[in-house]
């Protein structure tokens, strides 16, 4: 079946930088793009940007630029996220959901299971 | 950046009631807007692509209308299962924005 794995929780300090991936399954990974999602707790949705199908153009929301880098390995069907320099407020849940970036038609339609990601000293 | 503004943030109501939840862009976003459903500590599912076409597997149950900046899910027949936190978001252009979410609550 069509799915999406991410790993497992991070615990870092402040200043530290995280990477999360998301392993996909069931479908041609090439034939979507990834999008990253964040949940802080308690909170809503905020999207984060993502790595298109076909070419891995990048697109990035405003507010991480400069913090975050979406990659790809085509090889091996998997997508990475790394933040760097991780505040408090960066405590979350990380998502990576599939999406068609070239079809605006398309919802989010498959997610990962999350990755809780905690910043404490 | 487009804003998405969902409301209300929270509502109660009884199993086989009928709700209604608004999501009002502040752009025209044509009808590039989908639903979601997450229950807690799960991911969010997808219910609505382009404001009104239901997913495979989503109970008739729910529908979505609007075009433009004014958009809404209904849920007819309140069943168990669907309480929890809703939320839109917009695919017209990135940022693919989100509402805040609506909160649906068990009377």
């Amino acid at each position: 079946q069509v799915q999406l794995v991410q790993s497992g929780a991070e615990v870092k300090e402040p200043g530290a930088s995280v990477r999360v991936s998301c392993k996909a399954s069931g479908y041609i990974f090439t034939t979507y793009g990834i999008s990253w999602v964040r949940q802080a707790p308690g909170q809503g949705l905020e999207w984060m940007g993502w790595i298109s199908n076909f070419n891995g153009q990048r697109t990035y929301a405003q507010k991480f630029q400069g913090r975050v880098t979406m990659t790809k390995d085509t090889s091996t069907s998997t997508a990475y996220m790394d933040l760097t320099s991780l505040r408090s407020d960066d405590t979350a849940v990380y998502y990576c959901a599939r999406v068609n970036t070239y079809n605006r038609q398309d919802g989010f339609d498959v997610w990962g299971q999350g990755t809780m990601v905690t910043v404490s000293s | 950046d487009i804003q998405m503004t969902q409301s209300p943030s929270s509502l109660s109501a009884s199993v086989g009631d009928t709700i209604t939840i608004t999501c009002r862009a502040s752009q025209s976003i044509d009808t590039y807007l989908n639903w979601y459903q997450q229950k807690p500590g799960t991911a969010p599912k997808l219910l609505i692509s382009i404001a009104s076409t239901l997913q495979s597997g989503v109970p008739s149950r729910f529908s979505g209308s609007g075009s433009g900046t004014d958009f809404t899910l209904t849920v007819n027949s309140l069943q168990p299962e669907d309480f929890a936190t809703y939320y839109c978001q917009q695919r017209y252009s990135p940022p693919n924005t989100f509402g805040q979410g609506t909160r649906l609550e068990i009377k």
